[in-house]
């Protein structure tokens, strides 16, 4: 069955280190994959898209890494900040139903 | 900054209840989506519009859910009758069109609770 994971527990890492969140997928071939964020009660915002040829995309203190081999992609914000505390969704895209699917999100919480 | 608009942002109701979303997306967006999140899940689509079409609902329970967007504009979800299962977020968001690289813009969402 197809399926979409990331972490489910919450991730809790010390202001100024590097976090890095995980996305595995299986049995989807996405030819792009998008990174969310979300704070509690509120609808997600995009961050970053990358797409199957690009193995790495960065946006200040954002990398994203995309490996189709091992079926994952790799979410690193550097110099994390309290602020940046959210839940953070991966979403991959489906050729087979034309959408985005939806991971469950991983809780990050950066402690100052 | 344009923004995806949704109301009513907080609906309590009683199962077997009517109950209704509107969504105005961001000016010029052809697509529109709905989705639903369940508490601790991510989104899933509901029902997309390419303009006033349905593109894509096969996820939308239809025997009691339904949505329109009449003048491929604004965007109402309807569930009649809402049962205790329905509780969660209700999403609506736009894209300039249906592009795999085209950026989906999220309102703020309804939280419904069905007592």
């Amino acid at each position: 069955s197809q399926k979409i994971e990331q972490n489910s527990e919450a991730l809790n890492i010390q202001e100024g280190k590097t976090a890095t969140l995980t996305c595995n997928y299986t049995n989807y071939s996405p030819a792009y994959l998008q990174w969310y964020r979300q704070d509690p009660g509120r609808g997600p915002v995009f961050l970053l898209l990358i797409r199957e040829n690009e193995k790495e995309k960065r946006k200040e203190r954002l990398k994203v890494t995309f490996d189709t081999t091992l079926k994952q992609s790799l979410f690193h914000i550097t110099a994390s900040q309290p602020a940046d505390s959210a839940t953070y969704l991966c979403a991959l895209w489906d050729s087979g139903t034309y959408k985005y699917i939806f991971g469950t999100g991983t809780r990050l919480k950066v402690l100052a | 900054e344009a923004e995806v608009a949704q109301s009513p942002r907080y609906k309590i109701t009683e199962k077997s209840q009517a109950v209704a979303f509107w969504c105005d997306p961001i000016s010029g967006h052809a697509t529109l989506y709905w989705y639903r999140q369940i508490l601790g899940q991510g989104p899933e689509l509901l029902v997309q519009f390419q303009d006033e079409s349905v593109v894509d609902d096969s996820q939308l329970p239809k025997d009691r859910f339904s949505a329109e967007r009449l003048k491929g504009v604004d965007s109402t979800l309807k569930i009649q009758p809402a049962e205790l299962g329905d509780s969660a977020m209700y999403l609506c968001a736009s894209s300039l069109e249906r592009e795999t690289t085209d950026t989906q813009y999220f309102g703020p969402g309804t939280r419904l609770t069905v007592l």
